[in-house]
């Protein structure tokens, strides 16, 4: 069945550094690809998406390629702030549902 | 906008009560999910409607558990007897019309609840 895998956390970096969640994912058909973000005591929010390959997605400096070839997904920001510390999920849709499939998630702290 | 609602954002209850959930929607959204998200499990979808109609409920744990939407407005989520390990963080999420299409996949999350089974 579909599956999201994401590096397991936390990542821990300092302020201005360079980040990137991997996110890989099985599945049938061609499923549209979701970052989601939760910050501390919230619900999940939307952050990118993208609806087929070699689409890019971004939003508040972070960015994430759909590469169909290599089943990736992976969100990437060049320069971070103690504002991003949250949770992030890589999300894929179920083709046959209207479910979400979702990752893991991977903890981002960011110290000053 | 007002977006989704839900209520209690944190109840405390005994083992055996009965846990009532509550949500409001995004108006106009077709589509209600409710999560469960613990340390242990992750973020586990339990059931979701389209239309005020469960469409699936195989995520849900138990019969102890049971989910409704009487109309487009409003949905519960019942636990009957609660445990100590129903303790979490409940999510309820909607999806506007056309989530089977372009907008597959954007979900709009409430705040959630926290429950806490002694």
């Amino acid at each position: 069945g579909n599956s999201v895998t994401q590096m397991e956390g936390p990542v821990t970096l300092s302020e201005e550094a360079f980040l990137t969640i991997n996110c890989t994912y099985t599945a049938t058909g061609y499923p549209s690809l979701f970052w989601y973000v939760q910050y501390p005591g919230e619900g999940l929010q939307l952050l990118l998406k993208a609806t087929k390959a070699d689409d890019k997605g971004s939003n508040k400096g972070f960015e994430a390629t759909y590469r169909k070839e290599t089943t990736s997904f992976h969100l990437e920001k060049g320069s971070v702030q103690v504002s991003d510390s949250a949770v992030y999920f890589c999300a894929l849709s179920d083709g046959d549902t209207d479910k979400l499939i979702f990752g893991t998630g991977t903890r981002l702290q960011v110290f000053p | 906008d007002a977006g989704v609602i839900q209520s209690p954002r944190h109840e405390v209850t005994e083992m055996g009560q009965e846990v009532t959930l509550r949500c409001k929607p995004i108006s106009g959204h077709d589509y209600l999910f409710w999560y469960r998200q613990t340390m242990m499990r992750g973020l586990e979808l339990l059931i979701y409607f389209n239309n005020n109609v469960p469409i699936d409920d195989s995520g849900m744990p138990e019969d102890r558990f049971s989910a409704k939407m009487p109309n487009a407005s409003f949905s519960t989520l019942k636990i009957q007897p609660s445990e100590p390990r129903d303790s979490a963080v409940y999510f309820c999420a909607s999806s506007p019309p056309g989530a089977g299409g372009p907008l597959k996949g954007e979900q709009f999350f409430g705040p959630g609840t926290r429950l806490t089974v002694l």
